[in-house]
């Protein structure tokens, strides 16, 4: 069965800095990796997805994420923060009925 | 803008009462998918239908049933309602031949 993993339930970094979220997963086939933004009061928006080919995804809002087989991890980064990034992130896999196993959710503060 | 409507945005009640949740899937998507969203679960899958037949059961409770409609909207009907059914419910919508899901806005259920 499928499952995730997200390290750490809340991550603070200043404006301007390195983000890291991390994710590892766990699946018994190659797996559908996804990452999903919400922002207060809002759905889930897809940032970017990892289905195969290319191990370094590019997304949305200047965010990516590197598949790595090897650590079962897909890391989300993005080089400089902005206050707009503050949101709850989540880490899916998708299994072979394609239903989305979602992590328990990072919570990301941006301060100025 | 996803693409996918849900409605009611907000809905209270009581205890015991029975409600429908609504979502309109993105145009020629023939996938939806519900899930809950509540602080002491996270998010988890509850149901998908595809071209109106079930596909897959999550952690669906038996007071909680769905269906898909020819015209491809899904309803979420939720009975005998509890205190702890309070949370965000969503629906998504996936492509054919796609891998990602778009979410719709979400019904936010208070049982009061």
């Amino acid at each position: 069965a499928q499952s995730v993993t997200q390290l750490g339930s809340h991550v603070s970094v200043s404006e301007g800095a390195l983000v890291l979220l991390r994710c590892n997963y766990s699946s018994s086939v190659p797996p559908y990796l996804f990452w999903y933004v919400q922002y207060p009061n809002q759905g889930l928006q897809l940032l970017l997805k990892y289905t195969t080919g290319a191990t370094l995804v590019k997304g949305i809002n200047g965010f990516e994420a590197e598949f790595k087989k090897s650590e079962t991890s897909f890391h989300l980064t993005k080089p400089s923060a902005h206050m707009s990034d503050a949101a709850e992130y989540f880490c899916a896999v998708s299994d072979r009925q394609r239903k989305l196993i979602f992590g328990q959710g990072t919570e990301l503060s941006v301060k100025p | 803008d996803s693409g996918v409507t849900q409605t009611p945005k907000h809905l209270i009640t009581a205890t015991g009462q029975r409600v429908t949740l609504r979502c309109s899937p993105r145009s020629g998507d023939l996938s939806v998918y519900w899930y809950q969203q509540s602080l002491d679960q996270g998010l988890q899958f509850l149901i998908q239908y595809y071209n109106g037949e079930e596909r897959a059961k999550g952690n669906i409770l038996e007071r909680f049933s769905a269906q898909q409609f020819p015209d491809l909207h899904s309803e979420l009907n939720l009975s005998s309602l509890e205190l702890g059914d309070s949370a965000l419910y969503f629906c998504a919508s996936r492509p054919t031949g796609g891998n990602e899901q778009f979410f719709g806005p979400g019904t936010r259920l208070t049982v009061l």
